[in-house]
């Protein structure tokens, strides 16, 4: 089983859309999540950070469950832009930083 | 601040062939870290430095070797190229081992044929 698991899509959605994205992961020590955004054929860049009491940023929430493993991303009214792909990501327990990526789950946003 | 650069962007090596993929950060970050990304697939960790002169081993280390003599620089060797390292190679930098945020290079694309 891997560490962390997404759905890779595509999602599909038009403007305006909510559309939800979920993750869940198999390490139990593991403390911290992120989700990270990934443009076509560019680097991840950091979107937000998950912490169980929720993570709300303009469009964006992000949510941790811990007893059920499981991490989301919402984005209310999607635009264009948002097109891309969004990985899951958590982070391994210990002073190393290393992080664990999830597959990704690429939306596509239609006007 | 440049951030974290990489180079070369783009390359191809024949089988058996050697490289070396560069990294620099100009953050003065300690954490360093590469990964190589497959199509369709997340980053895979390859190998990781906590500060200079410390490297240790990732998920995917046959094949690789890195040094990190200075904090700034982090390259990752190839040696003996073959197809199945034919990816997209990610270098990234942490200010700390906690949970804290990963910036990343732009990436080499290397093709083995």
């Amino acid at each position: 089983r891997k560490e962390v698991e997404q759905d890779p899509g595509p999602f599909n959605v038009p403007e305006g859309a909510t559309v939800a994205f979920n993750c869940t992961y198999s390490n139990s020590a593991s403390q911290s999540f992120f989700w990270y955004r990934q443009d076509c054929r560019k680097e991840p860049k950091l979107l937000m950070s998950v912490y169980s009491s929720g993570n709300e940023d303009g469009r964006f929430t992000a949510q941790l469950n811990r007893a059920s493993q499981y991490i989301s991303l919402l984005i209310r009214d999607s635009k264009l832009s948002d097109s891309a792909t969004y990985l899951c990501v958590g982070g391994v327990s210990g002073n190393t930083g290393k992080l664990i990526f999830g597959q990704g789950t690429t939306l596509q946003v239609k006007p | 601040n440049a951030g974290v650069t990489q180079t070369p962007k783009f390359r191809i090596l024949k089988i058996g062939q050697s490289m070396t993929l560069q990294c620099t950060q100009d953050m003065n970050h300690n954490y360093m870290y590469w990964y190589r990304q497959d199509p369709g697939m997340g980053l895979k960790l390859i190998y990781y430095s906590v500060g200079a002169g410390i490297t240790d081993k990732g998920e995917v280390p046959n094949g690789y070797n890195v040094s990190r003599s200075t904090t700034e620089d982090f390259p990752l060797r190839l040696e003996l190229a073959a197809p199945s390292q034919t990816s997209v190679y990610f270098c990234a930098s942490g200010k700390s081992g906690g949970a804290d945020t990963q910036y990343f290079g732009p990436g080499t694309r290397l093709t083995v044929l």
